[in-house]
């Protein structure tokens, strides 16, 4: 499967413990996508990256929130201290954005549920 | 929010009628996207117009732009019950580049 892999697709923890996410991008797409959904919404933007360098993070965005990309491959989002309203689905894209107008694909999303 | 916004919130039509969605942007874009949701799945890209297009199709979809009034719709013609998703348009621009959503419409086509 060459698609966009987020893992794990769900998890469940406790209300303060940390959990890390990971996106592996299609392979030869350097511009990655994080977004958070939750029931009955569009993706929300968090963050997002050309190749290693992170270009923006939304200011909705907390400082429990981090995302790395190092090598400019996978990507891992971080949240630190969960806290029930961190419960959502956290989706993953990327795009070639080589050139603008190419679409991003998208993972199954990781969802999140804080206890 | 930076989000745009779209509507109807919730469409339900009969199969073989027309759907229309309509969305709002905000910023100035290089393109504007469709993407489908099904229920608890990832989205899936459905077409892409540019800044300098009007209007595009694609099998049973249109889409046109306003970039006058920063809006675009997309008409899915002859519906179909596997069309029951959710529809988000997602604009490319802004100082960054970055692909912002709409808030989505629930779209219910009933056999």
């Amino acid at each position: 499967d060459t698609g966009v892999s987020q893992n794990p697709r769900h998890k469940i923890t406790k209300r303060g413990q940390n959990v890390t996410f990971r996106c592996d991008p299609i392979s030869e797409h350097n511009r990655l996508y994080w977004y958070r959904q939750t029931l009955g919404q569009g993706p929300e933007f968090l963050t997002y990256f050309q190749n290693e360098a992170q270009l923006e993070k939304s200011r909705l965005l907390s400082d429990r929130f981090s995302a790395e990309r190092p090598k400019g491959s996978f990507s891992t989002l971080e949240i630190q201290r969960t806290e029930q309203g961190d419960s959502a689905m956290y989706l993953c894209a990327s795009s070639t954005g080589v050139k603008m107008n190419t679409e991003a694909f998208f993972g199954q999303g990781t969802r999140l549920t804080v206890v | 929010s930076q989000q745009g916004e779209e509507d109807p919130q919730a469409l339900s039509i009969q199969e073989g009628e027309n759907a229309t969605m309509n969305c709002s942007y905000k910023t100035s874009i290089n393109n504007l996207q469709w993407y489908r949701q099904n229920s608890g799945r990832g989205l899936v890209h459905l077409i892409l117009i540019r800044s300098n297009e009007r209007e595009k199709h694609s099998g049973r979809l249109r889409v046109t732009l306003d970039t006058s009034k920063k809006s675009s719709s997309l008409l899915i013609t002859a519906s179909r019950a596997a069309d029951t998703a959710s529809y988000f348009c997602a604009s490319l621009g802004g100082a960054t580049n970055k692909l912002i959503f709409g808030t989505g419409t629930l779209l219910a086509v009933q056999p």
